[in-house]
């Protein structure tokens, strides 16, 4: 069975620190990660996925995450927070192709960015 | 392209009380996918539509939940009798590829009273 835990329910950093989010996951086989971020009244808009290929992704906005399948994780990474990052961020795991498109979501971590 | 549109956006009912929510994916998407989060939990797969039919609805609570999706455009998820514990924000995707390029909605807020 496939999970993933967001191992802090609220992080606050001041604008102009980094950022760290944390994930790890549970997974039989090789998983498809990824992040999605929620602002407030908008949809899920997705910032990064990992499928396999590079362990370091790239995603939107400067955000970045490293997969370590050692450590079982997927955090994520701003190297300066802006006061537009403030949001709630998820950590999602994917069942492997074609076994249906079922994503399984961590629990949310609000990030709150202090000026 | 138009994204993922949900309607309405909010919806506040009374215990006992129907609602259907509403959901257009992306025009070409095949695949629909209902999720819901309730309050203080994370948010859970409800069923997936591949066109008109159900691939999976192992996530659908219980049989006061109908969704449909006829002519494989857009979906409807009926509430009836809706309960206390069925408030939440319900969210709906869609994607060209089964599994792949998600794009999800904003969302509908429902609140039972």
């Amino acid at each position: 069975a496939q999970s993933v835990t967001q191992l802090d329910s609220h992080v606050s950093v001041s604008e102009g620190t980094p950022v760290l989010l944390r994930c790890n996951y549970s997974s039989s086989y090789s998983p498809s990660l990824f992040w999605y971020v929620q602002h407030p009244n908008k949809g899920l808009q997705l910032l990064l996925k990992y499928t396999s290929a590079a362990t370091l992704v790239k995603g939107i906005n400067g955000f970045e995450a490293e997969f370590k399948k050692s450590e079982t994780s997927f955090h994520l990474t701003k190297p300066s927070a802006h006061m537009s990052d403030a949001a709630e961020y998820f950590c999602v795991v994917s069942p492997i192709y074609n076994q249906g498109g079922k994503l399984i979501f961590g629990q949310g971590t609000e990030l709150s960015v202090k000026p | 392209e138009a994204g993922v549109t949900q309607f309405p956006s909010h919806s506040v009912i009374e215990k006992g009380q129907t609602v259907t929510l509403r959901c257009d994916p992306i025009s070409g998407h095949d695949n629909l996918y209902w999720y819901r989060r309730v309050m203080g939990k994370e948010i859970k797969f409800l069923l997936h539509f591949v066109k008109e039919s159900k691939q999976d609805e192992s996530g659908m609570p219980n049989n006061r939940f109908l969704a449909e999706r006829t002519g494989g455009t857009y979906s409807t998820l009926k509430v009836q009798p809706a309960e206390l514990e069925d408030s939440g924000v319900y969210f709906c995707a869609s994607s060209q590829l089964e599994g792949f390029g998600y794009t999800f909605g904003s969302g509908t807020r429902l609140t039972v009273v």
